[in-house]
């Protein structure tokens, strides 16, 4: 069992359908993170959190939404996702932003597109 | 920029050892390594920062050459477990918490 956990685990949606992603972890820690992983594939980073600000977004589509309501929550909302959205999406959290610390990963919502 | 991880996949039968490599173009701040079992989660193995130390436990540890921006990861009488895809990821400097992966070694344990 991870630390990190994200909800639902297997999430099947069409094109115009609105749905989102839930990440909660309670190790207090301030850094908070989204990936993207295609299969045989490694993980790609969507955004960073710090201090529920965020840091970083790697141009992801605006169909993409993070929001971040609380040091222990993240989430990702999806709106009129394409088919190459389908994926495997990670939610990973770590003490603080920081290249000399660990990312501890939840286990993932596997997403399909319709 | 991509790091490039080598080899892309190894089988081992349980008790060998197993070195995988990861190099960059970019001067690294720090590499971290971690083992995807399918379809679970990435699991944190080890960091290495620059001007550290090697790291490792028993029969896992890795290295970081600094003048070669790479790393190796020692893999030391295998056992089933170890089986999974082993992702190395680097940190540049000036870009707090991202990490970019490399395209992952695929390690198999058979008995």
């Amino acid at each position: 069992d991870t630390e990190v956990t994200q909800t639902p685990k297997h999430l099947v949606m069409g094109m115009t359908n609105k749905k989102s992603l839930k990440c909660e972890q309670h190790m207090g820690h301030r850094a908070m993170y989204w990936y993207k992983q295609k299969a045989k594939k490694p993980p790609e980073l969507m955004f960073v959190y710090s201090y529920e600000k965020l840091s970083i977004n790697e141009s992801v589509p605006s169909r993409f939404s993070p929001e971040c309501p609380n040091s222990s929550l993240l989430n990702l909302h999806l709106h009129a996702l394409q088919p190459e959205d389908s994926a495997l999406y990670l939610c990973a959290s770590s003490v603080y932003r920081g290249q000399d610390q660990p990312q501890h990963f939840g286990d993932g919502t596997r997403l399909s597109i319709l | 920029q991509q790091p490039v991880q080598s080899p892309q996949a190894v089988i081992l039968r349980e008790g060998e050892d197993a070195v995988i490599n990861c190099s960059s173009s970019k001067a690294l701040y720090s590499v971290h390594w971690y083992r995807q079992k399918h379809g679970e989660a990435p699991v944190f193995l080890m960091i290495l920062l620059k001007g550290g130390e090697q790291k490792g436990h028993e029969k896992i540890s890795a290295s970081f050459n600094e003048k070669k921006q790479q790393s190796s990861l020692y893999l030391t009488a295998s056992q089933l477990s170890y089986s999974g895809t082993y992702f190395c990821g680097t940190g540049t400097y000036n870009q707090g918490g991202k990490l970019i992966f490399g395209q992952g070694t695929e390690l198999s344990v058979k008995p």
